[in-house]
């Protein structure tokens, strides 16, 4: 079945950017819209927004102006770069597929998670 | 965004009990809603898509239930392993928004 597993860096330092690698394996990132979501420590989920195959994106209005998700179909790969990383973008990161049925979308499967600490 | 209000935010159980969280949208959102249960350390596992369809390999204690602005996750007979948290997910618009989480703990 299909796999996500997430990789970058576990420490960046505040005002530098934050940059996520998530490889699947098990399947093709061909079709399917991919997501990167996060949560910081004690707090709920936020979505951060999502890449199709085709390249084209979508982000969270609370982070567009600092986030570039961009995929590589030859690695089975997409990224995630968050700029001007300040202590609140300390979170799990988390990549995720977003599958769907009808008008119904959802989340499955996801990556473990990386816990990402901003700190100088 | 589309405001996701769970309640309640905790709550205490035990073996066999039948348990209710609800799930509050600030504006109607169809049945497009999803139910995520998060172990500690772990990445959230899909239980309920569509508001009320059940996702392959859960077992049919989970339940989920409404349509518009509110809605039910109803576990029918508690068991050690459903002690997590629970979120609930609208996808009606991006950006598609969690609730707080409800954190269900044994008594």
């Amino acid at each position: 079945q299909v796999q996500l597993q997430e990789s970058g860096p576990g420490l960046v330092k505040p005002s530098e950017t934050l940059s996520l690698t998530c490889s699947i394996s098990g399947g093709s990132i061909s079709t399917y819209y991919w997501s990167w979501l996060r949560q910081a420590p004690g707090v709920g989920l936020e979505w951060i927004g999502y890449v199709y195959y085709t390249g084209s994106t979508n982000y969270n209005p609370s982070l567009k102006s600092r986030v570039t998700i961009s995929v590589d179909t030859s690695k089975n790969q997409f990224s995630l770069m968050l700029s001007s990383v300040t202590a609140a973008d300390t979170a799990v990161y988390f990549c995720a597929r977003e599958a769907n049925m009808g008008d119904s979308d959802w989340f499955d499967p996801w990556g473990q998670g990386t816990l990402v600490i901003v700190s100088s | 965004a589309i405001q996701m209000t769970q309640s309640p935010s905790s709550l205490s159980a035990s073996v066999g009990d039948r348990v209710t969280i609800t799930c509050r949208a600030s504006q109607g959102i169809r049945n497009d809603l999803g139910w995520y249960q998060q172990k500690p350390g772990k990445a959230p596992k899909l239980l309920i898509y569509g508001a009320s369809n059940l996702q392959s390999g859960v077992p049919s204690r989970f339940s989920g239930s409404g349509s518009g602005t509110d809605f039910t996750l109803t576990i029918s007979s508690l068991q050690p392993e459903d002690f997590a948290t629970y979120y609930c997910l609208q996808d009606y618009t991006y950006p598609y928004t969690f609730g707080q989480g409800t954190q269900l703990e044994i008594k």
